[in-house]
């Protein structure tokens, strides 16, 4: 069973459109994070949510919204989509807590490439 | 900014130990190391984690230096499917559920 899942794994896509990648976590964690892979690799941050509410925002555009609708699912809406957008977008799950090593767990990633 | 400083590449031949430096020179005493690695074309996986005591588990050795400056993660036995980028991470222990500020990595390449 896959534990943190991500759809769809590839979207192409032209300027100006508006597009959404689904995330979703079968392990009961109830902090989720999406992070921007560029071309030269760098893993960034974006946004990290607890227990539906956000609570890191990396001064991310505000065309990019993320939405958790239950504990388990974390999705990313993008709008106007610009080229700079281009990146592979991981999704990520953890369980904070005391006694917890807060493993991040990533999902396989989605790469989006805006024409 | 990452707060850890990694070579950029090492080789390792296969069945042979991997061992990957890890610069942390302004950890304080809060902070733990993470490492994780990612395959090509996958997403980061967890590897391991320590604070001052060495660490070892089925994937990996941590060993801290006794100032907690420096770390090394050891693959005993490195394998073609260990191929991969290796992050070296320093968080601190009582931010649970932050963000994991990823640096450039060590890109692993294990030979035949």
């Amino acid at each position: 069973d896959t534990a943190v899942s991500q759809t769809p794994k590839y979207l192409v896509t032209q300027m100006g459109n508006d597009k959404s990648i689904k995330c979703e976590q079968n392990l009961g964690h109830d902090t989720m994070y999406w992070y921007k892979q560029d071309s030269k690799k760098f893993l960034k941050i974006m946004f990290s949510y607890n227990n539906k509410e956000l609570i890191i925002n990396e001064t991310v555009p505000n065309r990019f919204s993320p939405k958790s609708p239950d504990k388990a699912h974390l999705n990313l809406h993008i709008n106007s989509l610009e080229l700079g957008d281009s990146a592979v977008y991981f999704c990520a799950s953890s369980h904070p807590g005391a006694g917890t090593t807060d493993t991040q767990y990533f999902g396989p990633g989605t790469r989006l490439t805006v024409l | 900014d990452a707060k850890t400083t990694q070579p950029p590449s090492m080789d390792c031949a296969e069945g042979r130990a991997a061992n990957l430096p890890c610069n942390h020179s302004t950890i304080s005493g809060n902070e733990y190391v993470y490492w994780y690695r990612q395959i090509h074309s996958q997403g980061p996986q967890y590897i391991i984690h320590g604070l001052k005591n060495n660490e070892t588990n089925e994937m990996a050795s941590l060993i801290i230096t006794e100032d907690r400056k420096s770390s090394t993660l050891i693959l005993p036995h490195a394998t073609l499917r260990d191929t991969a980028v290796y992050y070296c991470i320093v968080r601190d222990r009582y931010n649970q559920g932050g963000k994991l500020i990823f640096g450039q990595g060590t890109e692993l390449s294990v030979k035949p």
